[in-house]
């Protein structure tokens, strides 16, 4: 299993602005995933950053508007960019210490509210 | 497309069985996970099936049939801290999971 720590746990941003959300690990992973969840509803890929390669994004999320930093096996950044009230959601980090992502431990999310 | 079914409201009551089924369809299959979380937290992992058959972790089981693209999870002597949303979860290639959109579980006294 891992432990992790997301940075802010909750925000209230102005529409326009950007905000950078931090995950960090307690132990070395290959795979880190972001996912976004509207309260009530399921998981939403956004994307995968693993340590060594760009982030690989999901269909509807672009790296201008979510781009991810991976700069360690240990640690990684998720920015929401020029946000909009549609960008209100909890955004959780993930990390897959097995080989193939089927087991994933999730931080405990941040919640974003855009005004 | 990619999609996964499974029941939106389960209702039991404590010490019962429920089971949660969950069929899918999607490009890739690599195995079927399931995610418990609770009103306010993080999913938690709970079980994992790759291969055909029946995977045990203590009060809960899961199953899986690839040739029906069909799984469930069994949730014995149910207690009232299992009521929770249940999410199954297939990892297709690339390591990318796409998750069912919950089963909410009530466990009523």
């Amino acid at each position: 299993s891992a432990v992790i720590s997301q940075k802010p746990s909750r925000d209230i941003c102005q529409r326009g602005t950007s905000l950078t959300i931090q995950c960090q690990v307690d132990s070395q992973v290959t795979m880190m995933f972001w996912y976004r969840q509207q309260p009530g509803q399921s998981l939403t890929l956004i994307a995968t950053a693993n340590q060594g390669s760009e982030a690989t994004y999901e269909s509807g999320f672009v790296i201008d508007k979510f781009p991810i930093s991976r700069p360690n096996l240990t640690f990684s950044t998720l920015t929401v960019s020029n946000m909009s009230p549609e960008d209100s959601s909890i955004y959780l980090c993930s990390v897959a210490p097995g080989s193939r992502g089927n087991e994933q431990y999730f931080g405990p999310g941040t919640r974003l509210t855009v005004t | 497309g990619q999609s996964l079914e499974q029941p939106s409201e389960v209702t039991a009551v404590e010490g019962a069985i429920v089971q949660i089924n969950c069929t899918y369809q999607t490009s890739g299959f690599y195995g079927l996970s399931w995610y418990q979380q609770h009103d306010g937290g993080a999913p938690t992992f709970l079980s994992y099936n790759g291969l055909d058959g029946l995977e045990e972790t203590g009060r809960f089981s899961s199953f899986l049939s690839r040739s029906d693209s069909y799984g469930y999870l069994l949730l014995q002597e149910l207690q009232m801290k299992d009521s929770a949303s249940y999410f199954c979860a297939v990892t297709t290639g690339g390591f990318k999971t796409i998750f069912g959109a919950g089963t909410r579980l009530f466990v009523k006294a």
